[in-house]
């Protein structure tokens, strides 16, 4: 299986800052990754596929980028809503394998 | 708008069964690969299995496969699995996910809420 590993695990950040999260694959995944956002006690909410497009409705402050192995995610400016959890997801090949997951916190 | 309802969890005994419904609404549901996706507490995301759009393909995760089995009621819209031989390892919320396509893209672009099973004797 591709192993995915995300970085940092927590992050603690205010209102306003520009955060990154970044994500590496075991090995190539080309472009077939996907960045998710989970609130306490809902399902994950779709952000960005194949790397850096856009899911419709979902702000442009969030943006993708990366490609082969490593990857990363951005806000560019955190609002409030964005205190959540973070996860990376490889589709690559099947098992699609998840990132451990980044808590961004309020500093 | 497109909607996903999982129920069936509860707290089962490790060795027994349960089954798990998911009622997709807000879309053509016999025109998208349908998944499951599980998440223990306090831990990441781990994808249980996968059933095409026509119930014609269908993969597991090795963690699962020979114990828990995916299917798809196209003319009620609904998605399952069946979980037999339950472990302790098992204890997580369990979501359903729709695929991007018909099965094949291996990722997901709506999530239901999840429904919470918790093996334990």
């Amino acid at each position: 299986d591709i192993q995915m590993t995300q970085s940092p695990s927590t992050l603690s950040a205010s209102v306003g800052d520009r955060v990154t999260i970044t994500c590496r694959a075991s090995q190539s995944i080309d472009s077939w990754l996907a960045w998710f956002q989970q609130k306490p006690g809902k399902g994950p909410k779709v952000l960005i596929y194949k790397a850096s497009i856009l899911e419709t409705g979902v702000p442009s402050r969030f943006s993708g980028s990366g490609s082969g192995t490593d990857f990363t995610l951005t806000i560019s400016s955190l609002q409030p809503d964005d205190f959540a959890t973070y996860h990376c997801q490889q589709y690559s090949r099947y098992p699609g394998t998840f990132g451990q997951g980044t808590k961004v916190e309020i500093k | 708008q497109v909607q996903l309802v999982e129920s069936g969890g509860g707290v089962v005994q490790p060795g027994t069964s349960l089954r798990l419904s998911c009622a997709a609404s807000g879309f053509t549901f016999s025109n998208y690969g349908m998944h499951w996706v599980r998440q223990a507490p306090g831990k990441g995301l781990e994808w249980v299995a996968v059933i095409w759009y026509d119930g014609t393909n269908k993969y597991y995760a090795d963690s699962v496969k020979g114990r828990f089995t995916i299917s798809r009621d196209n003319s009620k819209n609904t998605l399952y699995l069946q979980l037999n031989s339950l472990r302790g390892e098992d204890t997580a919320v369990y979501y359903c996910a729709r695929d991007r396509v018909g099965g094949a893209a291996k990722t997901f672009d709506y999530w239901g809420q999840g429904t919470l099973v918790t093996v334990s004797s």
